[in-house]
This record gives C-alpha cells, sequence and structure tokens, in this order.
C-alpha cells in the first residue's frame, strides 16, 4: 500500500521567511496531492491541493510543487505569518474509488516566530 | 462549523465502560470516514462508508465497532477500551471514495482512557 514520509517534523523560521515541507510518496499510482493545516485543538482543514497532470499549483502565499518522477511533493510558504503557525499533513491517494483514501504524512509543525 | 458535527468534544471513559461517539454531516456527501490521530504519528484510517456500506476496516480491533444508518450519520461504539486507544478520534466525509475534492474533517472527539 502506499506510505508517505514528510520532513522536516518540526520547523521554526522567523516572520517574513519562507517555510517549505517535503513529502515523497511510494505508490507510482497515486495521483491526488492534498495538503491540510491543524491549528492547534482545531480540525484539519484543506489548503491547497495538487493533482498529477499538475506540475505546481499556487494561490496567494501557498504553492505546491509535484515531482511524479522522484514521487515526491513539497509545499512553499512564503512571507510567513505568526498565523501561519500550525501542524501541516500532505496526504496522498489514488484518487478514485476503494484507492481514493488518503494516506497521510506525521505532519510537520510550522513555529513562525514575530 | 464545516459541515461535520461531531459530539461529544471530550470523553473520559473507563476500560469496562461503553460509549459511542457520534458524527453527523450535512454536506451531501456519500463517504464518510473515522480517523485515529496520535500524537507524533500519522492520521490513521480506521473506517469507510460509501454509501452507508462499510468498504473499508484497516485491522482495526474488535472494541471500536461503527455504524452507518444512513449517509449523513455515522457512530464509533466503544466498548473494553485500553489506554492506548486514549487520542483524537476525527470524522471526515467527502463526495465519494476517492478524495479528488478532499475531505472535510470534524473538530474531533478527545477520548482519555482511564
Amino acid at each position: 500500500g502506499e506510505n508517505v514520509e514528510q520532513h522536516p517534523s518540526t520547523l521554526s523560521v522567523q516572520e517574513g521567511d519562507s517555510a517549505v515541507i517535503k513529502c515523497t510518496y511510494s505508490d507510482s499510482a497515486s495521483n491526488y496531492f492534498p495538503w491540510y493545516k491543524q491549528e492547534l485543538g482545531k480540525r484539519p482543514q484543506l489548503i491547497i491541493d495538487i493533482r498529477s497532470n499538475v506540475g505546481e499549483k499556487k494561490d496567494q502565499r501557498i504553492a505546491v510543487t509535484l515531482n511524479k518522477t522522484a514521487k515526491h511533493f513539497s509545499l512553499h510558504i512564503t512571507e510567513t505569518q505568526p498565523e501561519d503557525s500550525a501542524v501541516y499533513f500532505c496526504a496522498a491517494s489514488m484518487g478514485g474509488g476503494s484507492q481514493g483514501n488518503l494516506i497521510f504524512g506525521k505532519g510537520t509543525k510550522l513555529s513562525v516566530k514575530p | 462549523e464545516t459541515g461535520v458535527t461531531q459530539t461529544p468534544r471530550h470523553l473520559v471513559m473507563g476500560m469496562t465502560n461503553k460509549k459511542s461517539l457520534k458524527c453527523e454531516q450535512h454536506l451531501g456527501h456519500n463517504a464518510m470516514y473515522w480517523y485515529k490521530q496520535s500524537a507524533k504519528k500519522p492520521l490513521e484510517l480506521m473506517f469507510v462508508y460509501s454509501l452507508e456500506e462499510r468498504v473499508e476496516n484497516n485491522s482495526v480491533p474488535s472494541r471500536f465497532s461503527p455504524e452507518c444508518p444512513n449517509s449523513s450519520h455515522l457512530f464509533l461504539h466503544l466498548h473494553t477500551l485500553q489506554p492506548e486507544d486514549s487520542a483524537l478520534y476525527l470524522c471526515a466525509s467527502s463526495q465519494g471514495t476517492g478524495s479528488y475534492y478532499g475531505y472535510t474533517f470534524g473538530s474531533g472527539t478527545r477520548l482519555t482512557v482511564v
């Protein structure tokens, strides 16, 4: 089955700097890669996703890149703000039917220092 | 509220108790999920229901028993739990068993087994 590795487990940056979180996946059939943000005591929320027919997707300060050959994808946050502090989870799935269940990474705790 | 409601928010139970967790969604989704979130571990998929039929059970101990009476409601019945079962239990829903559109999570039930 699919296995998702996520690094680093913790990340601390200064406000205004960029943050990058990386994930690798094992199953080349995976074709959908969402990222979730979980603030302390709150539910995970989808912040951005990418499908395998796209190499990069951007939404304001957040971007995700996908390298299908290397089977890795990354979350990039630019101009970080204190409210970006949270745990970020990457996930992978094959997108349809019983193979579409999301397999999550272990999470990255991002701390943005003012 | 995102449309997925979980009750109770917090639950403390003894190892001999029987309790149930409830999840309700009004998003018109056809698939619902139970995930377990423990410290320093990935989100672990427990059960998947599609159109009220269980389609996946990831080798979860029998002391966890799911029930899906209709596409809007999902329960997790608990009995004779162990302290290591203490965790945040998250319910999620999606448009189908496939995650092209991502999951919507509930706020979770924080379970403590004493």
